[in-house]
């Protein structure tokens, strides 16, 4: 069946760095994503959504991108902090599939 | 209620037997879901009710695993004979309506020894 995927596992940056991390999904008729946060021990944290009509959207420190030509999404993270250090996941809302996710380390 | 909660926090059985796992969704949304999360991965959809009934049940492994949610508000995911498989984390999410923004507790770690 048709999932999400993320491209890297594991990503560490140093503090003060912009952060991306990558997500592939395979439906085309997907149309609305939402990228999540989740810390250790707690359920996933809404970071920001994007629907397919759009390709980009901005939100506090946080950007998400969306190309639907190769079916891409990505979210950035400017000026990375430590606590920002958890796993992202991102998820296709309507087939309610999350991808596996990317560990960000972020370094003092 | 102010977020989605989730009893209890923890649970340790024994294999064979039979589990309830609770669920109260923010007050007011309509669609409630039941993800399983192993260690290291991603959360992995079993069932998704709008109001009482179930609209998606597909993700449910096998026939030991049933949920209900009798008023459309609280639910209750129960599994039965118990396997050592099943341990995860089992979360909960709600949403205003079906493809909205869905809401986490969070979770229950069920431990099957």
């Amino acid at each position: 069946g048709e999932s999400v995927g993320l491209h890297l596992p594991t990503l560490s940056v140093q503090e003060g760095d912009n952060s991306i991390i990558n997500c592939a999904y395979s439906n085309s008729a997907s149309d609305y994503f939402i990228w999540y946060k989740q810390e250790s021990g707690k359920g996933p944290q809404f970071i920001i959504d994007i629907r397919s009509n759009m390709d980009k959207r901005q939100g506090q420190r946080v950007t998400v991108l969306l190309n639907k030509t190769v079916k891409h999404l990505s979210l950035q993270i400017a000026a990375t902090q430590p606590g920002d250090s958890a796993v992202y996941f991102c998820a296709e809302i309507n087939d309610m599939r999350f991808g596996a996710g990317t560990r960000l380390t972020v370094k003092p | 209620g102010a977020g989605v909660s989730q009893t209890p926090s923890n649970k340790v059985t024994e294999k064979g037997k039979y589990v309830e796992l609770r669920c109260d969704p923010i007050s007011g949304h309509t669609a409630l879901y039941w993800y399983r999360q192993s260690l290291g991965q991603g959360p992995e959809f079993l069932i998704y009710f709008q109001g009482t009934g179930a609209a998606d049940d597909s993700g449910l492994p096998n026939d030991r695993f049933f949920a209900v949610r009798p008023e459309g508000s609280v639910s209750t995911l129960k599994i039965q004979r118990t396997e050592r498989g099943d341990s995860a984390v089992y979360l909960c999410a709600s949403s205003l309506r079906q493809g909205d923004e869905q809401f986490f507790g969070p979770g229950t770690r069920l431990t099957v020894l």
